[in-house]
């Protein structure tokens, strides 16, 4: 099955500063890799997904990279706020089901 | 509030004894999900259900565990005979079969004492 590994575990960085996690996974038939946010006590929700036919996709401060041939992709944060704080998630999935294997998570800390 | 919800919110029960959680999806979304998380972890997938066929079980889902989504619409996980080890937080997801993203609900809380 497939396997998300993800990284730092912690990330604490300043205001305006900006905020890299990466992921990476085993399965190569994997080809939506999902990022979520998850505040503390709520549930987590989507902030950015990306497909496998493309390579990078942008929105506002937020962008992700796909590299296929590596089986690695990451969240970019650029100019972090403090409501940036919550524990992120990246995700990957395939087949028609489209079951997510998510990592463990990145607790980003944003410092005023 | 036209989101995933989810019923009851918190659930403690005493080791030994049955519970069950539901799950309202949002309407036109005829692909739902259970997964499971604790403390620390990303959401660990239990179940899919695509309209009221049950298609995937996770290998974490042992035989104490069942689900159904009888109509098509909401569904339900039954935990039986509870162990300590099923104290975690219980999310349901849906979405629609045109698009991948899945929208989450506030999750049941479940402690087992």
């Amino acid at each position: 099955g497939e396997n998300v590994e993800q990284h730092p575990s912690t990330l604490s960085v300043q205001e305006g500063d900006s905020a890299v996690i990466k992921c990476t996974y085993s399965d190569s038939a994997s080809n939506y890799f999902p990022w979520y946010k998850q505040e503390l006590g709520k549930r987590p929700q989507l902030i950015i997904d990306i497909r496998s036919n493309v390579g990078e996709k942008k929105d506002q401060r937020i962008a992700v990279t796909l590299n296929k041939t590596a089986k690695h992709f990451s969240l970019h944060i650029t100019e972090t706020q403090p409501e940036d704080s919550a524990v992120y998630f990246c995700a990957a999935s395939s087949g028609g089901s489209y079951i997510p294997t998510f990592g463990r998570g990145t607790s980003l800390i944003v410092h005023p | 509030d036209t989101g995933v919800s989810q019923n009851p919110r918190h659930k403690i029960t005493k080791r030994g004894q049955n519970v069950t959680f539901r799950c309202d999806p949002i309407s036109e979304h005829n692909r739902l999900y259970w997964y499971r998380q604790t403390l620390g972890q990303g959401p660990e997938f239990l179940t899919y259900f695509q309209n009221e066929a049950q298609l995937e079980k996770s290998r974490l889902l042992s035989d104490r565990f069942s689900a159904e989504r009888p109509k098509g619409s909401f569904s339900t996980l039954e935990i039986q005979r509870t162990e300590q080890g099923d104290s975690a937080m219980y999310l349901c997801a849906s979405r629609t079969g045109a698009n991948y993203e899945q929208y989450f609900g506030p999750g049941t809380r479940l402690t087992v004492t």
